[in-house]
């Protein structure tokens, strides 16, 4: 079974900043990876997937980028709406990492 | 607009059993793979079940396999879970959510319903 692992837990940023998660898989899987984001009360929402294609209606200033077992998802700068929870996703065995918190500084 | 509700939460006793629905609308939901993923509270996300368009395939986690049963009916528009011997650990908001695409299954889910939850308690 693959494993996902997300780092860091929390992510404490301003808006205006860069912020770079990442997800690790306990072995390949290729680019099949996605990203979702999920805001308090609200259920998540597909941001990226296969590693590095926006979702419909994503902003561009959010990046998904990696292969093989290390994922980076970037958001380039951050706008007050971005901050929430964010988890990678692998589709072999349908897997969610961890999730990483980002908070307002 | 592409809509997935869900209804069918609510308190039930371990052992107990409990049958969540989800209506879809503003799509050909005949064409689309469907999904359960829960999230206990305060936890992350766990996926739960899949069933392809027609029901040929379907998938469940080890954590539900042998209790939950998936079905659809395209007729209805609408998605199913039956949960039986039903324990605290499935606890938690259950979401249904769409294949992102129709014409190969991605397992990436887009977009989600709202949730509704589930209390397993005595």
């Amino acid at each position: 079974e693959i494993v996902l692992t997300q780092s860091p837990a929390t992510l404490s940023l301003s808006p205006g900043e860069r912020a770079t998660l990442s997800c690790r898989a306990s072995q390949s899987v290729s680019s099949y990876l996605a990203w979702y984001q999920q805001k308090p009360g609200q259920a998540p929402r597909l941001l990226i997937y296969d590693a590095s294609n926006r979702a419909t209606g994503i902003p561009a200033r959010f990046s998904g980028s990696g292969s093989g077992t290390d994922f980076t998802l970037t958001i380039s700068s951050l706008e007050p709406e971005d901050f929430a929870v964010y988890y990678c996703q692998q589709r072999s065995n349908f897997t969610f990492g961890p999730g990483t918190k980002v908070d307002i500084k | 607009e592409v809509q997935l509700v869900e209804s069918g939460g609510g308190l039930v006793k371990p052992g107990g059993s409990l049958r969540l629905s989800c209506a879809a609308s503003g799509f050909t939901f005949s064409s689309y793979s469907m999904n359960w993923v829960r999230q206990a509270p305060g936890k992350g996300l766990e996926w739960v079940s899949s069933i392809s368009s027609s029901s040929s395939y379907i998938y469940y986690a080890d954590s539900v396999k042998g209790r939950f049963t998936i079905s659809r009916d395209n007729a209805k528009n609408s998605l199913y879970l039956q949960m039986n011997s039903l324990r605290a650990e499935d606890t938690a908001v259950y979401y249904c959510a769409r294949d992102r695409m129709t014409t190969v299954t991605t397992n990436w889910f887009d977009p989600w319903g709202q949730g509704t939850l589930v209390t397993v308690s005595s």
